[in-house]
């Protein structure tokens, strides 16, 4: 069974960085097309980034571009989100998933607070 | 960027109904579409790729339709289950973008 689970999230200040991690298990990761999305308190999905199995493309929505770094190792089925310069409209649920396709799972999520 | 608008934003029904969602995409997006399922304090679930493909294990009262711009998320016979807020996600892009969500309540 297709296991993610986030982890790295906490309270950051304003300017601040914070990295995230997903460990992926059930699949074979480096096949899958891996995805973060966000959730910011009692509002609705917003995609950021995608990054495809190999690594070599990554894409990421404007509100993150040039702060926001994806990455992913496949040897340790792990898949990463570097935050840099946060600022307050970033506090979110942080979710990693699988590409819209059979099998697809989310993780739990994990919560950034940015804040002063 | 590709935007994405779903209606209605809220809908009352009650159990048994028939219920439906659309989804408008600003330019054709051909059946790079999914549909999701989101209960509160729960990550959201994959009910439907490429538009009208049900996801192993998804109710069979839940199905998709629709190709190009316009999409429609069909309930049949709405179980207690199915009362939860619901997207619309493309995909074909390299800017993935999800609609506002629809939340289906009593």
């Amino acid at each position: 069974e297709v296991h993610l689970v986030e982890s790295g999230g906490g309270l950051v200040q304003p300017g601040g960085s914070l990295r995230l991690s997903c460990a992926a298990s059930g699949l074979s990761f480096n096949t899958y097309t891996m995805t973060w999305v966000r959730q910011a308190p009692g509002k609705g999905l917003e995609w950021i980034s995608y990054i495809i199995g190999s690594g070599q493309s990554i894409y990421y929505a404007d509100s993150v571009r040039g702060r926001f770094t994806v990455s992913r190792d496949n040897a340790k089925n792990s898949l990463f989100l570097q935050m840099n310069n946060l600022r307050d409209e970033d506090t979110a649920v942080y979710y990693c998933a699988g590409e819209p396709a059979p099998g697809a799972r989310w993780g739990q999520g994990t919560l950034v607070t940015v804040s002063s | 960027d590709i935007q994405m608008t779903q209606s209605p934003s809220t809908l009352s029904a009650s159990v048994g109904d028939i219920v439906t969602i659309t989804c408008r995409a600003s330019r054709s997006i051909s059946i790079w579409l999914a549909w999701y399922q989101q209960k509160p304090g729960n990550a959201p679930k994959l009910l439907i790729y490429r538009a009208s493909s049900l996801e192993s294990g998804v109710p069979s009262r839940f199905s998709g339709s629709g190709s190009g711009t316009d999409f429609t998320l069909t309930i049949n016979s709405l179980q207690p289950d199915d009362f939860a807020t619901y997207y619309c996600q493309q995909y074909v892009s390299q800017s993935w973008t999800f609609g506002q969500g629809t939340k289906v309540e009593i």
